[in-house]
């Protein structure tokens, strides 16, 4: 089915250590976000990118980097990973011109423990 | 910073009860959206409403939208067990040439069946 694909589902890293996020999306859409959801916190903006070719940052940008690959593939880097990283990390997308009318499409998340 | 806020952050009814969840924001917006979350998923987008509309209806969905008193209500009618989930609203607002989303913190719903 159509939509946004996450990979890895679940991670666990010590601290220090460095991983990517990836993220897909085959709806053509010109948007797409990173957010973090923690416990009794909603879900907090990271980075967004809102076509190809550009980044910029959101909320809670710190100890993040992203690349917009193409205009399918968004990913998160942690270069070295803190206990404070641990969340859950969601990815959308969204059709810009659009976004007016339609809402997001999320992933099904990444859950990462950092010890 | 965040801008919605949901209330009440839990809710529990019995099966067939209606649900209203209310979301507060702090800055003007270009439309108001609401999610729903099961355990453990993602987020599904449930309806939208744009900045110069009042109410929304989408099945068993009721939106309403004050500007005035930068306010919204979900309502969900003859609730059902499938419909216990976590239910964020969220606001968008246009910036640096995209339009972003900003979550509240959620309010966690249980239908008793």
């Amino acid at each position: 089915n159509a939509g946004v694909t996450q990979t890895p589902k679940f991670q666990v890293l010590k601290t220090g250590q460095s991983m990517t996020l990836q993220c897909a999306q085959d709806m053509n859409h010109n948007s797409m976000y990173w957010y973090r959801q923690d416990p009794g916190m909603g879900l907090r903006l990271i980075y967004y990118s809102a076509s190809e070719g550009t980044t910029d940052k959101g909320e809670v940008p710190n100890g993040y980097n992203v690349s917009r690959l193409n205009k399918r593939e968004f990913s998160l880097r942690l270069e070295s990973a803190a206990p404070s990283q641990t969340s859950v990390y969601f990815c959308a997308s969204g059709l810009k011109r659009d976004i007016r009318n339609y809402g997001y499409t999320f992933g099904s998340g990444t859950r990462l423990t950092v010890v | 910073s965040q801008q919605g806020e949901e209330d009440p952050q839990a809710l529990s009814i019995q099966e067939g009860e209606n649900a209203t969840m209310n979301c507060s924001y702090k800055t003007s917006i270009n439309n108001l959206q609401w999610y729903r979350q099961n355990s453990g998923r993602g987020l599904v987008h449930l309806i939208l409403i744009r900045s110069n509309e009042r109410e929304k209806h989408s099945g068993r969905l009721r939106v309403t939208l004050d500007t005035s008193k930068k306010s919204s209500s979900l309502l969900i009618t003859a609730s059902r067990a499938a419909d216990t989930a976590s239910y964020f609203c969220a606001t968008a607002y246009s910036g640096a040439g995209s339009y972003q989303l900003t979550f509240g913190k959620g309010t966690k719903l249980s239908v008793i069946p």
